[in-house]
């Protein structure tokens, strides 16, 4: 079984569009996490949840919408997709402070 | 914030060699340091972390050493193997939650 699952691996959609990518955890876990990796390799977090609480929002712009229903669930929701938005964007999910930290296998977004 | 650099941004070392990492961090009040492997198309996967009560720990053929009055960590792969190509990434926080990570390292083992 997957531990952290993340849909769709790969979107191409046009500017101005909006989309969303979904990401499951089953690891019970009660903190998940948004990072966006750029063509450079370059890991950066977007955004932090605790047990469904915005606990981290770094500055991301605000056409970047994360949604968690649930603990086992982060959403991210992007509004009006600009070119820069092209990245591989990975969920993660850590159980407590200074837990080691999952990662999903990645979505690979292409802004056209 | 936290700052963490990380060199060389890539590495190509002969099979069986051994291959060096070295990361530096800004924020002396970080105390988790975990390394990630990153192969293609996938999710970076930890494979060794150090807490800075510690000065150096091993697994088998990767070993982690930190110096804290330097602010400094590194990453130690000896008797590299092809499958040991990937993309490294070296990461520092405080507590755990939130981690700043290295630019990463491509490191290509040459059989």
């Amino acid at each position: 079984d997957t531990a952290v699952s993340q849909t769709p691996k790969y979107l191409v959609t046009q500017m101005g569009n909006d989309k969303s990518i979904k990401c499951e955890q089953n690891l019970g876990h009660d903190t998940m996490y948004w990072y966006k990796q750029d063509s450079k390799k370059f890991l950066k977090i977007m955004f932090s949840y605790n047990n469904k609480e915005l606990i981290i929002n770094e500055t991301v712009p605000n056409r970047f919408s994360p949604k968690s229903p649930d603990k086992a669930h982060l959403n991210l929701h992007i509004n009006s997709l600009e070119l820069g938005d092209s990245a591989v964007y990975f969920c993660a999910s850590r159980n407590r402070e200074g837990g080691k930290l999952f990662f999903g296998s990645g979505t690979q977004l292409s802004v056209l | 914030g936290e700052n963490v650099e990380q060199h060389p941004s890539t590495l190509s070392v002969q099979e069986g060699d051994s291959a060096v990492i070295k990361c530096t961090y800004s924020d002396s009040a970080s105390n988790y340091f975990p390394w990630y492997k990153q192969e293609l198309g996938k999710g970076p996967q930890l494979i060794i972390d150090i807490r800075s009560n510690v000065g150096e720990k091993k697994d088998q053929r990767i070993a982690v050493t930190l110096n804290k009055t330097a602010k400094h960590f590194s990453l130690h792969i000896t008797e590299t193997q092809p499958e040991d190509s990937a993309v490294y990434f070296c990461a520092a926080s405080m507590g755990g939650n939130m981690l700043t990570f290295g630019g990463g390292t491509r490191l290509m083992v040459k059989p």
